[in-house]
């Protein structure tokens, strides 16, 4: 059983488009991430929810907007797509409390745009 | 803020040959620690991990690590590395906050 699934893994995308990517975890984690790795690999945190309720958020464009329909999904949608917003963007989940115990990674979404 | 220094950035070995890869953080009160692998085009999995106790911890596939308090450093080492072993490894903490903080990674390549 797949424990943090993404889709899609690749999205290509023209400029200007608009478009979504899913996270699902099945492991009863209260806890949900977005991480955008670069091109040099580079893993920088954009949110968190816990619960449902937004509670990181860096520096990054209102262009991005998160949410979470539950605490199982985070859901990352994206407006006027950018040529820089190509990256590896991953969702992760843990226990809110128990961080020492790590994250759990999704396989990453691929998105490309051109 | 907290930081994460990972200074080898790119490592070529032959395999059987041992190694270590540095990490430093940034932050003076309580830490967890973790080290991370990502293979050609997949995603991060958990190598290991420290948040308290035995300074030095083992992971899975025979590496280990050990967490020194006074230098800030959380090293990961293997005694003999093999072709499989080529991935990229990310170093990261967390100190009391809902965030885990990675270093720039270290591209390992491992040639038979």
């Amino acid at each position: 059983d797949t424990a943090v699934s993404q889709t899609p893994k690749y999205l290509v995308t023209q400029m200007g488009n608009d478009k979504s990517i899913k996270c699902e975890q099945n492991l009863g984690h209260d806890t949900m991430y977005w991480y955008k790795q670069d091109s040099k690999k580079f893993l920088k945190i954009m949110f968190s929810y816990n619960n449902k309720e937004l509670i990181i958020n860096e520096t990054v464009p209102n262009r991005f907007s998160p949410k979470s329909p539950d605490k199982a999904h985070l859901n990352l949608h994206i407006n006027s797509l950018e040529l820089g917003d190509s990256a590896v963007y991953f969702c992760a989940s843990s226990r809110k409390g128990a961080l020492g115990y790590g994250y759990t990674f999704g396989s990453g979404t691929r998105l490309t745009v051109v | 803020a907290q930081s994460v220094s990972q200074h080898n950035h790119h490592v070529i070995l032959s395999e059987a040959a041992s190694l270590e890869l540095g990490c430093n953080y940034s932050y003076g009160g309580t830490v967890n620690l973790f080290w991370y692998v990502q293979y050609p085009g997949q995603h991060l999995q958990l190598l290991l991990k420290y948040f308290s106790g035995d300074p030095l911890v083992k992971g899975i596939k025979g590496f280990e690590a050990e967490f020194i308090k006074s230098k800030f450093s959380f090293n990961l080492r293997k005694p003999s590395v093999q072709w499989s072993d080529t991935a990229e490894y990310f170093c990261a903490v967390n100190a009391n906050t809902d965030k885990l903080i990675f270093g720039t990674g270290t591209r390992l390549q491992v040639f038979p």
